[in-house]
């Protein structure tokens, strides 16, 4: 079975630039979630979506950062502009929601801003 | 205080010793509890749920104590293939899907 699938695995861009991560979440995963890790802060949440509404946007840094889930199968995580403290690795994770909680991450993106 | 605290290591052990690693959270209203483990550069996965019994998976043993809120990760007969970060994971808030990550402890194996 296809786990969770993220593009691009590795992105670097220049500051000011737009960056845009992509999710496929496991079919049949009700639960989307995007974190962000870097050695500082850890694995941190950002947002989180249920069928594709978006639940909890409280970890969202700024308004830089944005978040959509068009369909069940896919979603985006834009930073505009980025700066180079956005520096880290992006994962995405997915959750089947049927009273389960454990959640199957993405293999990542890492993103460099210079 | 963090919702989920860890010792960070390094745990370095010779290959076939027993480690083990304990986590403590703060919301005693937390229902399910996990480890995952997460390898250099790559992403976290699902080691074992821990159940309010006990569980193992093979020489994993999982425990939760909810009157003092800590839960342990017995390791049993160390490979070099173990040497990794260990993340204690907790649901917090119940009202939340959200999950809640330790900082991870880092378990290195030697031959």
């Amino acid at each position: 079975d296809a786990g969770v699938i993220q593009s691009p695995r590795h992105e670097v861009t220049e500051m000011g630039q737009e960056v845009t991560l992509r999710c496929k979440p496991i079919s049949g995963h009700d639960y989307l979630f995007w974190y962000r890790q870097t050695m500082m802060r850890g694995l941190e949440l950002l947002i989180y979506f249920n069928n594709n509404v978006p639940i909890d946007d409280s970890g969202m840094p700024e308004d830089r950062f944005s978040a959509k889930m068009p369909n069940a199968s896919f979603s985006t995580l834009k930073i505009q502009p980025s700066e180079p403290r956005d520096s880290a690795v992006y994962f995405c994770a997915s959750s089947s929601g049927q009273g389960a909680y454990e959640q199957y991450f993405g293999p990542g993106t890492r993103l460099t801003v210079t | 205080r963090k919702e989920v605290e860890q010792d960070p290591g390094p745990f370095n052990v010779p290959e076939g010793a027993t480690v083990a690693f304990n986590c403590t959270y703060s919301n005693s209203a937390s229902q399910s509890f996990f480890w995952y483990r997460q390898d250099c550069r790559k992403e976290p996965k699902l080691l074992m749920s821990v159940y309010s019994s006990g569980n193992e998976d093979g020489r994993f043993t999982a425990q939760l104590n909810r009157a003092s809120q800590y839960i342990s990760l017995l390791i049993r007969d160390s490979k070099l293939s173990d040497s990794a970060t260990y993340l204690c994971v907790v649901n917090a808030d119940t009202g939340r899907r959200a999950l809640t990550f330790g900082s991870g402890t880092r378990l290195q194996v030697q031959p």
